[in-house]
């Protein structure tokens, strides 16, 4: 059984446009990730969250994305206005274990991919 | 800054041949070192990890890999690969003081023949 989930496993959304991106974890973990692969392409790192704020970020991650847990399960990536190059397979990770575990030790979910047309 | 460099983008072998997938590393601390496989479609699953201790760790799948500090290397070896190992490997490192960000090599792009 995995970790955690993603919703939706696919996303096609217009230039411009908003998108919201989720990632449900089994348990009540305290650390996530989210992190993109455009086509081809390496994984990147975009954003890490610990206690409800962010402890890092890259500079991909910039205004134009947001991270919030709004009910204390749902993860969500939020891209107020999309463009073409956000077109990629987005990842959402956890660290195992109740109490935050090792935070060297991620389970990824098994990716939305966004099509930006 | 970390980086990873995974020198071979893709590799064939045949069923029940010896693998061994290429991994070095920048950090600049004693890093922490990981394996992912990703199946086509699929997200990334954890093969094994590296931490500290004995520099050989065994994996998930019959894999394991040795880390080389002397060669800032972290190489997968698998001593008879199945077809269904078939897939895309990624090199990953992490440390320092960050909440555990991951950097990932290019990737490697398993091929089995039968």
């Amino acid at each position: 059984e995995p970790e955690v989930t993603q919703t939706p496993s696919h996303q096609v959304t217009q230039m411009g446009q908003e998108v919201i991106l989720r990632c449900v974890p089994i348990s009540n973990h305290l650390y996530f990730y989210w992190y993109r692969q455009i086509l081809g392409q390496k994984v990147e790192f975009l954003v890490s969250f610990y206690n409800n704020e962010i402890s890092e970020k890259s500079e991909i991650f910039d205004d134009q994305f947001s991270v919030e847990r709004p009910d204390g399960s749902n993860f969500t990536l939020k891209i107020r206005s999309t463009k073409l190059e956000d077109s990629a397979m987005y990842f959402c990770a956890i660290v195992k274990g109740l109490a935050g575990g090792d935070p060297y030790e991620q389970y990824f979910g098994p990716g939305t991919r966004l099509t930006v047309t | 800054a970390q980086s990873v460099t995974q020198p071979d983008i893709h590799i064939t072998v045949s069923e029940g041949a010896s693998l061994e997938l290429r991994c070095n590393y920048s950090y600049g601390a004693t890093p922490y070192l990981f394996w992912y496989v990703q199946s086509p479609g699929q997200g990334l699953q954890l093969l094994l990890k590296y931490f500290s201790g004995d520099t050989l760790v065994q994996g998930i799948k019959g894999f394991e890999a040795e880390f080389k500090r002397s060669q800032s290397s972290f190489n997968l070896r698998k001593p008879s690969v199945h077809w269904s190992d078939a897939a895309e490997y990624f090199c990953a490192v992490g440390g320092g003081t960050s909440y555990g960000k991951l950097t990932f090599g290019q990737g490697t792009i398993l091929t089995v023949h039968p």
